[in-house]
């Protein structure tokens, strides 16, 4: 596609409950981000894909939070048993390479995700 | 490890230059980025310099890179009320690809 597509764009969930946030990127890059932005704060790394391969899942915050991505296009992020601290902004980005061109990266509009 | 600092606000009137300064603690960077991110929107890309530059200029855009120090800078000439925004600063390394962020400016153009 065009821009990099995240869904939904909102989401609302009780505590406990599980979530997955969906990313599209943009057709033919093969790395994949994601972000998370909490209120007032920096965006947080949470985990790379090259491919359909995660080399870099430092970020994820607990064993609550996985991803996977499949055929090297679209993503899912998963959140089990939601807890009000995971209410954020999940941005995914992708790239052509590894993340170093020279344009960096594209980001989709992200998911605001609130547990009540 | 790697960690990446920005102040937190600025304010300054319209027409004034805009300075947005960053540090960071990793000296392998290879790409530093500026993005842009308005109330609601995602992150748009302003700029990017290569790590073996010292200046590059876009437009009303000018990136200085000082590598001994670390300390990266946008400016910002002729700021309007329509670059009001949050700026941040991030970083890519050889090592993994990823982008790491400083917490933002939050710029704010009185007219």
């Amino acid at each position: 596609g065009a821009g990099v597509s995240q869904s939904p764009s909102n989401k609302v969930t009780e505590k406990g409950k599980d979530v997955e946030l969906r990313c599209d990127p943009i057709s033919g890059h093969t790395a994949l981000y994601w972000y998370r932005q909490s209120l007032g704060q920096g965006l947080e790394f949470l985990i790379y894909f090259q491919g359909n391969s995660a080399p870099d899942k430092s970020g994820l915050p607990s064993d609550r939070f996985s991803a996977e991505r499949t055929g090297g296009s679209v993503s899912t992020l998963t959140i089990q048993r939601t807890q009000q601290e995971d209410s954020a902004v999940y941005l995914c980005a992708s790239s052509l390479a590894k993340g170093q061109g020279a344009k960096g990266y594209t980001f989709g509009s992200g998911t605001r995700l609130t547990v009540v | 490890g790697e960690d990446v600092e920005q102040s937190l606000f600025l304010s300054v009137r319209e027409g004034d230059s805009s300075v947005i300064n960053c540090t960071y603690t990793d000296s392998s960077s290879t790409y530093l980025y500026w993005y842009k991110q308005e109330p609601g929107a995602g992150l748009q890309l302003l700029t990017y310099i290569f790590s073996n530059m010292d200046m590059k200029q876009d437009q009303r855009l000018t990136v200085l890179l000082n590598k001994k120090d670390k300390h990266l800078s946008l400016r910002i000439a002729d700021t309007q009320t329509g670059d009001s925004a949050i700026y941040f600063c991030a970083v890519s390394y050889n090592q993994g690809g990823k982008l790491i962020f400083g917490q933002g400016t939050e710029l704010s153009v009185k007219p």
